[in-house]
């Protein structure tokens, strides 16, 4: 998958709880993106990044914030995790600002 | 209306035939097109992308693109059971001058043996 490896794989977390989502990609791409994926949505832009400290809102980017310190993490946090933030999270990254978008094997999310 | 829309399906076709799958998108300036299949429980893995008008052929897939009517297509030959899955259109918008993509819900495919 492109050198890009999302951690955790699972979560299950109770509502009111703050959770924070790695991408670690080897790649060294400027691009990095945070997507989520729900049933009859498709993937939705939460947050990308072009470039370390460098990072601008998606579709969907309340009740999420981003950080990337280096070039190679980008990190989600939910700060207060509530149920309709349950989903599949998809990390992307590329190379240049055109370039096709690679994905991680995502991280399955479940907020009780 | 949706940025980047597709028909949900399935689009049911029989092995060995041609399937077509179709997305419209509502940016006229979009520059850039994607095509990405992704099976049940798996990231989406990019397919083909197509950035000129008409059409771009990779082994058995084609890409097709129409920027006057707003559309671009990929077609499949010689569809196996293994292509079945969802594939999902992506365009690439530049109304704000951000390079995000913009995905389609998908399309799903099933190839019947």
């Amino acid at each position: 998958d492109a050198g890009i490896t999302q951690s955790p794989r699972h979560k299950v977390t109770e509502t009111g709880t703050p959770v924070t989502l790695r991408c670690h990609q080897t790649e060294n791409h400027r691009y990095m993106y945070w997507y989520r994926q729900d049933p009859g949505h498709g993937l939705r832009l939460i947050h990308y990044s072009y470039g370390v400290k460098d990072t601008d809102k998606g579709e969907v980017s309340d009740g999420y914030s981003v950080s990337r310190s280096k070039t190679e993490d980008f990190l989600l946090t939910l700060e207060s995790a509530t149920s309709s933030q349950t989903s599949v999270y998809f990390c992307a990254i590329a190379g240049v600002a055109d370039s096709p978008l690679h994905f991680g094997n995502g991280t399955r999310l479940t907020v009780t | 209306q949706k940025e980047v829309e597709q028909n949900s399906g399935p689009l049911s076709v029989p092995e060995g035939a041609i399937a077509s799958l179709n997305c419209t998108y509502s940016d006229r300036g979009s520059q850039s097109f994607f095509w990405y299949r992704q099976y049940s429980g798996k990231s989406p893995e990019l397919i083909m992308f197509i950035y000129s008008n008409g059409d771009k052929e990779d082994g058995r897939f084609t890409a097709q693109l129409n920027k006057a009517s707003q559309y671009v297509s990929l077609l499949i030959r010689d569809s196996q059971p293994s292509d079945s899955a969802t594939y999902l259109c992506a365009v690439r918008g530049v109304m704000d001058s951000s390079y995000k993509l913009i995905f389609g819900s998908g399309t799903r495919l099933l190839v019947r043996p």
